[in-house]
């Protein structure tokens, strides 16, 4: 069974506008993490968000908001105000297991801003 | 922020030698670091996890003897791709945890690795 599902492999989004990237996981542990990287050509994974299994509440950095549905099993990655920039891959990821070191990746999302 | 540096960036190399991949750790002490290959349009696979002075685990299908990691420092991991054929070639990611936050995971730029 996939850890991590993203479900869609490419979304394209106006400038300006939010666009919501979905990611499912599937865990029996109780203490994970989730968070969500962006890879644009160059390669560099770049770190954006952040969730963890206990917090309360959403996860907000900047124009990047985590909407975590817990129950759901859901962890979707909200972008406010699309800029040319954000033009790249996503890729969701969860670590669990003593130390957080059991690490999974999901497929990813390409994401194309479009002027 | 945490920065994490790999070498060489790119490398080129015949088919039958061995490369060696660096991963650091510039600004903190990693106790462990992990080691991801990226075939084009896919996924970060997990290679191995590597704990400072232990023996790295390895994920399951991934052959330790060809794929040797040594994590010697707290801020150095190295990835040696032995006897290196093409279908190695691919982009090689590391990662470091750093000791005081273990929520983030500070990844290098990466290796792309093509054997001839």
């Amino acid at each position: 069974a996939q850890k991590i599902t993203q479900t869609q492999p490419g979304m394209f989004v106006q400038e300006k506008e939010a666009v919501t990237l979905d990611c499912t996981y599937d865990t029996s542990d109780p203490s994970y993490g989730l968070f969500w990287y962006k890879q644009p050509s160059s390669g560099e994974m770049i770190f954006l968000i952040y969730q963890g299994s206990y917090d309360q509440q959403n996860a907000t950095e900047g124009r990047y908001s985590l909407n975590f549905q817990k129950a759901r099993k859901s962890a979707n990655l909200v972008i406010s105000a699309s800029q040319l920039g954000d033009s790249a891959m996503y890729f969701c990821a969860m670590r669990e297991g003593p130390g957080y070191q059991k690490v999974t990746f999901g497929t990813g999302t390409k994401l194309q801003v479009i002027p | 922020g945490a920065v994490v540096s790999q070498h060489p960036s790119r490398v080129i190399c015949k088919s039958g030698t061995s490369v060696k991949i660096e991963c650091r750790s510039l600004d903190f002490q990693a106790t462990t670091m992990f080691w991801y290959r990226q075939f084009p349009k896919q996924s970060l696979m997990l290679m191995a996890t590597s704990n400072e002075g232990s023996k790295a685990t390895y994920e399951q299908g991934v052959e330790k003897d060809k794929f040797l990691i040594n994590h010697a420092s707290l801020t150095l991991s190295t990835l040696t791709v032995t006897s290196a054929h093409p279908e190695d070639s691919s982009f090689y990611i590391c990662s470091a945890l750093s000791r005081d936050r273990v929520d983030t995971q500070y990844f290098g730029p990466g290796t792309r690795l093509t054997v001839l």
